[in-house]
């Protein structure tokens, strides 16, 4: 059993809808939690991080973490094409992090 | 600021020869990290080093794959021999050891061993 759990999806959703990215891990020790975009043919780019459980809120993206549940989720509201990418969840372990599979996410106009 | 700066952006090569890799971290991170990514098996970390020391090298597949960091600015990951199987986009990612979880990226180098 990996320590991260993804979706691979893809996900394809129409415009303006509301997006829920979510991940599962096996490791309590997990503290800081990340979310990951990654444009096609481009290196990761830090999305949002959070330290404890409950919501971070930035402008159309949320994310959400459930320590009790080792549960975590990304949510996008009024999603726009400029959404499609692949979202990658992160978690710290010592000095590296550990990443989720990846969701490839299709915002359609 | 330049970003991480990898080379070379794209490589094919055949099976057997000598691969070589290289990332230049932005300037005064003191943490460097490779990472493999396929479809099949995602983001990996093959290995990181904290100023300039390897610290965890456990996702190195085998002994194939080797890589240095001489200095603060420059690191190599070398694959000697080559397999088809090493096919992957590989990514060179820093950070500068405060923030826990800004790890920037690199373009990656997309490697195709035929």
């Amino acid at each position: 059993q990996k320590e991260v759990e993804q979706d691979p999806g893809p996900l394809s959703v129409p415009e303006g809808a509301i997006v829920s990215l979510n991940c599962t891990y096996s490791n309590s020790a997990f503290q800081y939690f990340m979310w990951y975009r990654q444009y096609s043919r481009k290196g990761p780019e830090l999305l949002m991080y959070t330290y404890s459980s409950g919501n971070k809120e930035d402008g159309r993206f949320t994310a959400q973490v459930d320590k009790s549940s080792k549960y975590i989720s990304l949510f996008i509201r009024d999603s726009q094409p400029s959404d499609s990418a692949t979202y990658l969840c992160a978690m710290r372990q010592g000095g590296k992090l550990i990443f989720g599979q990846g969701t490839e996410l299709s915002v359609k106009p | 600021d330049a970003g991480v700066i990898q080379s070379p952006r794209h490589e094919v090569t055949e099976m057997g020869q000598e691969v070589t890799l290289r990332c230049k971290p932005i300037s005064g991170h003191n943490s460097l990290f490779w990472y493999r990514q396929t479809m099949m098996r995602g983001l990996e970390l093959l290995i990181y080093f904290n100023n300039n020391v390897p610290i965890d090298d456990s996702g190195m597949p085998e002994d194939r794959f080797s890589a240095k960091m001489p200095n603060a600015s420059f690191s190599t990951l070398k694959i000697q021999p080559s397999e088809p199987r090493d096919s992957a986009v590989y990514f060179c990612a820093s950070i500068n050891g405060i923030h826990p979880g800004t790890q920037y990226f690199g373009p990656g180098t997309r490697l195709l061993v035929l």
